[in-house]
């Protein structure tokens, strides 16, 4: 079965755009995660959703959303870009979404801020 | 909030030497483990999880760990490690709805 599919892989942007990441599940996972990865700070996680709600989120800030549609595919959003905003956004689809359920990842998004 | 670390960052073996990467996790509930391994130019792949039952657990590739609850450990290990292994390593622990990651732990293998 396909995997998790994120578009585009590749993106460069000027500070104090915005920016909105897609994510493709696989078929059935009605949970989807988003992670920011950065050399500095690792792998963070900025939010999760499950049937169009979020259920959590991480410590980032309000420039920083998401939303999720009824087919599970999810989009995120970046506004007033900052040159720090610069990483790979990985996505993850699990099935539920539990703690005790494999997160598969996409290849992720490599967002450039310039 | 939970949690990780690793520690080691970078870690050089020859081919056929073994490997133990540490990992240790900060909560206070029930979690579940899990190691990924993410290889140059590739997305993040799940190497082996721990969910219940034998602290033991073994994976892909000839990987396995062991939970150690008393010392809230996942130590990743592998008794002979290959060129291909190289890659990084990220541990990780799910307390519900969301994984917490180590900072990584680099590996090259020299062949």
């Amino acid at each position: 079965k396909a995997g998790v599919t994120q578009t585009p892989r590749y993106l460069i942007k000027t500070r104090g755009q915005q920016v909105t990441l897609s994510c493709s599940p696989i078929s059935g996972h009605r949970s989807v995660s988003w992670y920011q990865q950065t050399p500095g700070q690792g792998l963070q996680f900025l939010f999760e959703y499950f049937s169009e709600t979020q259920r959590n989120k991480g410590n980032f800030p309000g420039r920083f959303s998401g939303r999720q549609f009824s087919n599970s595919r999810s989009e995120m959003n970046v506004s007033t870009l900052e040159l720090g905003d610069s990483a790979l956004y990985l996505c993850a689809s699990s099935l539920t979404g539990r703690r005790d359920t494999e997160a598969f990842f996409g290849q992720g998004t490599r967002l450039t801020v310039v | 909030a939970q949690s990780v670390s690793q520690h080691n960052h970078h870690v050089i073996l020859s081919e056929a030497a073994s490997l133990e990467l540490g990992c240790n996790y900060s909560y206070g509930g029930t979690v579940n483990l899990f190691w990924y391994v993410q290889y140059p130019g590739q997305h993040l792949q799940l190497l082996l999880k721990y969910f219940s039952g034998d602290p033991l657990v073994k994976g892909i590739k000839g990987f396995e760990a062991e939970f150690i609850k008393s010392k809230f450990s996942f130590n990743l290990r592998k008794p002979s490690v290959q060129w291909s292994d190289t890659a990084e390593y990220f541990c990780a622990v799910n307390a519900g709805n969301m994984l917490t990651f180590g900072g990584g732990t680099r590996l090259m293998v020299k062949p």
